[in-house]
């Protein structure tokens, strides 16, 4: 069964930092992998999605990046803001099923 | 407005009494899917269903039921709900069936409370 970690479990940052999110899994045999980003009492937003075949994904000042082999995947976000305060959670799709991380809780301090 | 439309947002129960949560997605999707978010357990797939009338197992099916009858509609039936099921249930949908690269998007949650 796929385990799923993310280091740090919280993050404080002053604004304008440059940051990067970590999560590890298991098994490397994944279709692809989604960063998501959860606001408190909200539901799941998708920030990225990486395939397999990937080896990076960029979405304004999020990029990801995935190494299958080693069973990690990045999320840099770049010139931290406020409004990016969130848990960010990473989720490797393998087979028919998704396996979550419990996340990594961010807060930037303005 | 492309969207998964979950119903009630909040339901405070008690043991024993079915109840029933429904998902519905207007974007034509074949893949839905059920999970559990609990603290310091992250999100947990319960069900998931492929395309009308397939559905498998995820992680945490134990006292949940589901059904799908229509491609929109993905409803979770909790039959003789307790209280080790008080969580925050979320719905998904993706569009494609098969293991390929197609983004999940999220309805809003359920706050379950089973007292």
């Amino acid at each position: 069964k796929q385990e799923v970690t993310q280091i740090p479990a919280a993050l404080s940052v002053p604004e304008g930092e440059n940051l990067v999110l970590n999560c590890s899994f298991t098994d490397s045999a994944i279709y692809n992998l989604q960063w998501f980003r959860q606001d408190p009492g909200k539901g799941l937003t998708s920030l990225l999605l990486i395939q397999s075949s990937q080896r990076e994904q960029t979405s304004g000042r999020l990029n990801a990046s995935l190494d299958k082999s080693s069973g990690r995947s990045t999320l840099y976000i770049a010139a931290s803001q406020p409004g990016d305060s969130a848990t960010y959670l990473c989720a490797p799709r393998g087979g028919n099923q998704f396996y979550f991380g419990t996340g990594t809780s961010l807060t930037v301090i303005p | 407005e492309a969207q998964v439309t979950q119903n009630p947002r909040y339901l405070i129960t008690v043991t024993g009494k079915k109840l029933t949560v429904t998902c519905s997605q207007n974007m034509n999707h074949e893949y839905m899917s059920w999970y559990r978010q609990d603290p310091g357990l992250g999100l947990r797939q319960i069900y998931y269903s492929m395309n009308v009338e397939v559905t498998d197992k995820g992680d945490v099916p134990e006292g949940y039921k589901v059904s799908r009858k229509e491609k929109r509609n993905f409803p979770l039936i909790l039959e003789s709900p307790s209280p080790n099921q008080t969580s925050l249930y979320f719905c998904a949908s993706s569009p494609d069936s098969s293991g390929s690269n197609q983004p999940q998007h999220f309805g809003d949650g359920t706050r379950l409370s089973i007292l």
